[in-house]
């Protein structure tokens, strides 16, 4: 079974405006982290945010917000004032298991275009 | 350098060649991975290695050999591949360690199998 869920596989905002990418994901696990990543073209995976599973203030970090609803077990991230840059794949993923077992886990991706 | 470095960037070779990639991280970090990226599919995770030592083999077929001489090294051995397995191999760094640690990734080696 998918343990990240990320249902929209494409996107469109307009620039400025605020987008909200959908995750949920499944774990049995009492303790976990949640990640988003932005991939652009070029292949990088770059950090956005994380998201503790016993954090109970959402994440922020700059014009990025994750809304955690632990009950519902989703994760979706929030990005604010839409730039042309923000245009990139931007996958979701949770890191399971203990120390020295650590995995990432990652979902299918949505592919996010900002429109000028 | 710095964060995680993958090498080659781009890499064509034949179903009977044999070739490595390698990654080199200079984040201090005690865990190493490699991925696999292909089109519509989600980051297969195919190796973790935490001080150094295997803890996952995900059913990745033996054509697939990895090596972590030290923590700060990691190498995929590449043998006899097949055409589905041209893909982008991500390599990935994080410290064990509750909390905030990400994963760190490199920029990925585009593989093609001819």
């Amino acid at each position: 079974a998918q343990k990240i869920t990320q249902t929209q596989p494409g996107m469109f905002v307009q620039e400025k405006e605020a987008v909200t990418l959908d995750c949920t994901y499944d774990t049995s696990d009492q303790s976990y982290g949640l990640f988003w990543y932005k991939q652009p073209s070029s292949g990088e995976m770059i950090f956005l945010i994380y998201q503790g599973s016993y954090d109970e203030q959402n994440a922020t970090e700059g014009r990025y917000s994750l809304n955690f609803q632990k009950a519902r077990k989703s994760a979706n991230l929030v990005i604010s004032a839409s730039q042309l840059g923000d245009s990139a794949m931007y996958f979701c993923a949770m890191r399971e298991g203990a120390s020295g077992t650590y995995k990432y886990i990652f979902g299918t991706g949505t592919r996010l275009k900002v429109l000028a | 350098e710095t964060g995680v470095t993958q090498t080659p960037r781009h890499l064509v070779m034949g179903m009977t060649n044999k070739k490595s990639l390698k990654c080199e991280q200079h984040l201090g970090h005690n865990a190493m991975y490699w991925y696999k990226q292909s089109a519509k599919k989600p980051l297969e995770l195919m190796f973790v290695y935490s001080l150094e030592e295997r803890v996952e083999n995900n059913s990745v077929p033996s054509r697939f050999s990895p090596e972590c001489p030290n923590s700060s090294h990691l190498f995929l051995h590449l043998h006899t591949l097949q055409p589905e397995d041209s893909a982008l191999y991500l390599c990935a760094s994080s410290q064990e360690s509750q909390g905030p640690t990400e994963a760190f990734f490199g920029q990925g080696t585009r593989l093609t199998v001819v």
